[in-house]
């Protein structure tokens, strides 16, 4: 079954707005969340690492006032997209990676941003 | 910099027969390496790693191999068949914690 849930998988607003991306560790708690930027036809980005009970850690060039990163619980990360411009539509995933079960990192289905 | 290397953008192969993949990377401190398979929007999923420890691992009908020498990596899917039609990512890392991907090749499995 689904290790991660990833909500919403679409999303379709106006220039502007802030967007909020919920990335669920199911049945397993993580400590360590990462999120990934895909554009089209590129590969995956890794944007930040997501620390529970501690900030997150950016990756050179992505600017952390723009994308906030909460993990204020073991279950649960999130990412929000402040002012959101049309550079910034754009495939998100998150993954979990658990550390204790020593697996590899296991990927929400991601959310397809789209800035009008 | 792309420190991980997937230089053919997509591959068609005959189904039953067998399906190579390839991966290059250019950072030596990497130790852990991953083949992912990804659907249009969806995430990946995982389908097999190798340590640096070893040379060849093998699930099923996927076997991976790496020639750290060459900092080359295969994944070979024999028999191939039309359900492994996806792109592929190979991934890299030290410590199997940040993942450094490729830029994926689109496997096409025709009937």
């Amino acid at each position: 079954g689904a290790v991660v849930s990833q909500h919403p998988s679409w999303v379709i607003c106006k220039s502007g707005t802030s967007v909020k991306i919920e990335c669920r560790s199911l049945d397993f708690q993580a400590t360590t969340m990462f999120w990934y930027r895909q554009f089209p036809k590129q590969s995956l980005m890794l944007m930040a690492t997501s620390n529970e009970g501690s900030k997150a850690t950016y990756e050179q060039g992505v600017e952390k006032d723009k994308f906030l990163i909460n993990h204020a619980s073991l279950t649960l990360s999130t990412l929000t997209v402040t002012s959101a411009h049309p550079e910034d539509s754009s495939f998100y995933i998150c993954s979990v990676y658990l550390r204790d079960l020593n697996q590899p990192q296991h990927f929400g289905d991601g959310t397809r941003l789209s800035i009008l | 910099d792309q420190q991980v290397k997937q230089n053919s953008p997509s591959l068609s192969v005959q189904e039953g027969r067998i399906s190579i993949l390839n991966c290059d990377y250019t950072n030596s401190m990497f130790d852990y390496f991953l083949w992912y398979k990804k659907y249009p929007a969806e995430g990946p999923t995982f389908l097999i790693s190798i340590s640096s420890i070893k040379d060849k691992n093998e699930d099923g009908r996927f076997t991976v191999f790496l020639n750290k020498s060459a900092k080359h990596l295969s994944l070979h899917i024999v028999p191939s068949q039309p359900g492994d039609s996806a792109v592929y990512f190979c991934a890299a890392s030290e410590g199997a914690q940040k993942l450094v991907f490729g830029q994926g090749t689109r496997l096409t499995i025709n009937p």
